[in-house]
Order: C-alpha cells, then structure tokens, then sequence
C-alpha cells in the first residue's frame, strides 16, 4: 500500500532562517505531488505541485521555492523565513489519473 | 477565478441527528468531486469521492452531486461526536496539470 511520509511535524524558525522541508512517498511510481498551506483560520492554499522529476509549478509567487530531485521525493524550501511563512504545510500525492489526494502527517511552522 | 465555497459553520446538531453540509462551485464542466474531513490541528483524510449526478452511500455518508445546479452535498446520518470537525469540499478542474480546488470547510459541532 502507499504511505506518505512528512517531517518534521513541528519546527519553529526565527525570521530570516532557512527552511527545508521534505515528504517522501512509498509504494507508488511517478506520483503526482503538491505543497499546500494551511495558515491559522484558514483554507487551504496550493502552493506548488510536480507531475514529474523536475517538473515543478508554482501557484504563489513569494519566497518558497520546491524541488522534486527523485521521483518520489518533494521538498520545500526557503532562503530566508517571513513571519507570514507561519502556517501548517501540507504535502500530498495522488496518482495519474486524477482521484483525490493523500496528505500527509504535515508540518507546523511557526517562525518567530 | 475558479472558486470552492462552503459555510464556515459551525453547524452544531446533537447526537443521532443528521448532518448536512454544503459545497458549490463555479467552474461548470469540473468532473471529480470530494469530501475530506479534518480534524483539530491534523491534516485532512479523503472520505468520500463522487464523479457522477445523484448520491453516493458509504456507510453513514452519503455525498450528493447536482452538476446542473453546481453543487455537492455531504449527509452524516446519525451524527457521533466523533464526527466534530472542519469538512472540506475540493473541486478537480478539468483541466490537465492543475490541483484540486478546495473550500475553506465547514466546522462541524456533534453534542451528546
């Protein structure tokens, strides 16, 4: 069965700091998978999302970047962290033909 | 701008009621519909999908779809406690290469 895997699950980062956060996924090939941010009261924000190695979209331009270095591998990350970077960050797969997705676990980030 | 919207609640009913939640959307000719429930402080768990018109049962759930209307539904039958939590409606637009549409949810309140 597939299992998706996101860590840390809490971190706290002072402004300015680097930021790299990492989810991998087992039991699947070729998943397609996204970034999503979840800030204190609010939806859901899709931030980046990759159908393929190297292959990487971004929805909101700001200072998160995504990099996808093995199929089954995504990982976000920052240069320097904002306090606005605060929020719960959400990883998630699905297959290729459409379906809804698996989150993972999730991370809490609070940048102070 | 496609968009997902839901009644932020809370909608509180009692124990052994039912439970109706509501979802519209905007883009006509979107095809994959789904409900996610999410719990305080964790990360969203898919519980139902419908892709076509009318309901969809799963045990005490049933997902409603009217295309025409642009709207979906979610019914919790014999509402528990343990079903108190945020419901997301998400929304996959048509398009290839793009990611589910999700609503901010609706909080849900079962008291005993």
């Amino acid at each position: 069965s597939q299992t998706i895997h996101q860590w840390p699950a809490t971190l706290v980062q002072p402004v300015g700091s680097p930021l790299s956060l990492e989810c991998t996924v087992e039991g699947t090939s070729n998943p397609n998978l996204y970034w999503y941010r979840q800030a204190a009261g609010r939806g859901l924000q899709l931030l980046f999302y990759s159908i393929g190695i190297g292959q990487i979209s971004s929805e909101v331009p700001q200072n998160l970047s995504a990099s996808r270095p093995q199929d089954r591998q995504f990982i976000l990350s920052s240069k320097k962290l904002l306090l606005s970077d605060s929020g719960f960050y959400l990883c998630a797969w699905s297959g290729n033909r459409g379906g809804g997705y698996t989150f993972g676990s999730g991370t809490r980030l609070t940048v102070v | 701008q496609k968009e997902v919207e839901q009644n932020s609640g809370p909608l509180s009913v009692p124990e052994g009621a039912i439970a109706s939640l509501n979802c519209t959307y905007s883009d006509r000719v979107s095809q994959s519909f789904f409900w996610y429930r999410q719990y305080s402080g964790k990360s969203p768990e898919l519980i139902m999908s419908i892709y076509s018109n009318g309901d969809k049962e799963d045990g005490r759930f049933t997902a409603q779809l009217n295309k025409a209307s642009q709207y979906v539904s979610l019914l919790i039958r014999d509402s528990q406690p343990s079903d108190s939590a945020t419901y997301l409606c998400a929304v996959n637009p048509p398009q290839a290469g793009t990611a589910l549409i999700f609503g901010k949810g609706t909080t849900l309140s079962v008291s005993s």
